[in-house]
């Protein structure tokens, strides 16, 4: 079993539409998590970050993280075209680890 | 400010061939990596480095080198190139040299090899 799986879709919605993207994990050290957004033939760049257990909103992007399931969640709210990109969760021990693990990525079309 | 610069953007080898994909950032970042990223595998951490002389293995350090001669540089070289190592490589730099935290990860643009 890998560390953290995450579904690669590709997932496909209209615009407008609320998106739920989704990783789970089984190392319990887990303590910081965060979403990586890559649009084709870029880099990554940080999305969102949490820290422990809890929600954080951002303008229309919000993180979840449920410790206690081992399940990390992003949603979009009014998706837009731009919104298109492949989606990577990332997560960290914190203190004792220099590594980030990700997951495979999933991949989001939004439709105009 | 240019961040992180990878160079090339795109390579081709043969088997056994050997080079160097470079990568420069301008932030003053102590911690800098390399990952490569392949289908059905997500982002994988090869070497990494706290400073400049300071390097480590990740998870997949077999058939790479790396050396910190300075803050700013942090190249990859391949050996002997094989075909397992067609990827795509990305470098990435990150303030602090602390333990990985909640610090945003700065990406390169990525360089695409083809080894045949």
């Amino acid at each position: 079993q890998k560390e953290v799986e995450q579904d690669p879709g590709p997932l496909s919605v209209p615009e407008g539409a609320i998106v739920s993207l989704n990783c789970t994990y089984s190392n319990s050290a887990f303590q910081y998590f965060m979403w990586y957004r890559q649009y084709s033939r870029k880099g990554p760049e940080l999305l969102m970050y949490t820290y422990s257990s809890g929600n954080k909103e951002d303008g229309r992007f919000t993180a979840q993280v449920d410790k206690s399931s081992k399940y990390i969640s992003l949603f979009i709210r009014d998706s837009q075209p731009s919104d298109s990109a492949t989606y990577l969760c990332a997560m960290s021990e914190g203190a004792g680890s220099y590594q980030l693990t990700f997951g495979k990525g999933t991949k989001l079309s939004v439709i105009p | 400010n240019a961040g992180v610069t990878q160079t090339p953007k795109f390579q081709v080898l043969k088997t056994g061939q050997s080079m160097t994909l470079q990568c420069a950032q301008d932030m003053n970042h102590e911690y800098m990596s390399w990952y490569r990223q392949d289908p059905g595998m997500g982002l994988r951490l090869i070497h990494y480095s706290v400073g400049a002389g300071i390097t480590d293995q990740g998870e997949v350090p077999n058939g790479y080198n790396v050396s910190r001669s300075t803050t700013e540089d942090f190249p990859l070289r391949l050996l002997s190139a094989a075909p397992s190592q067609t990827s795509v490589y990305f470098c990435a730099s990150r303030s602090g040299q602390g333990k990985v935290t909640n610090e945003k990860l700065f990406f390169g643009s990525g360089t695409q090899l083809s080894v045949l």
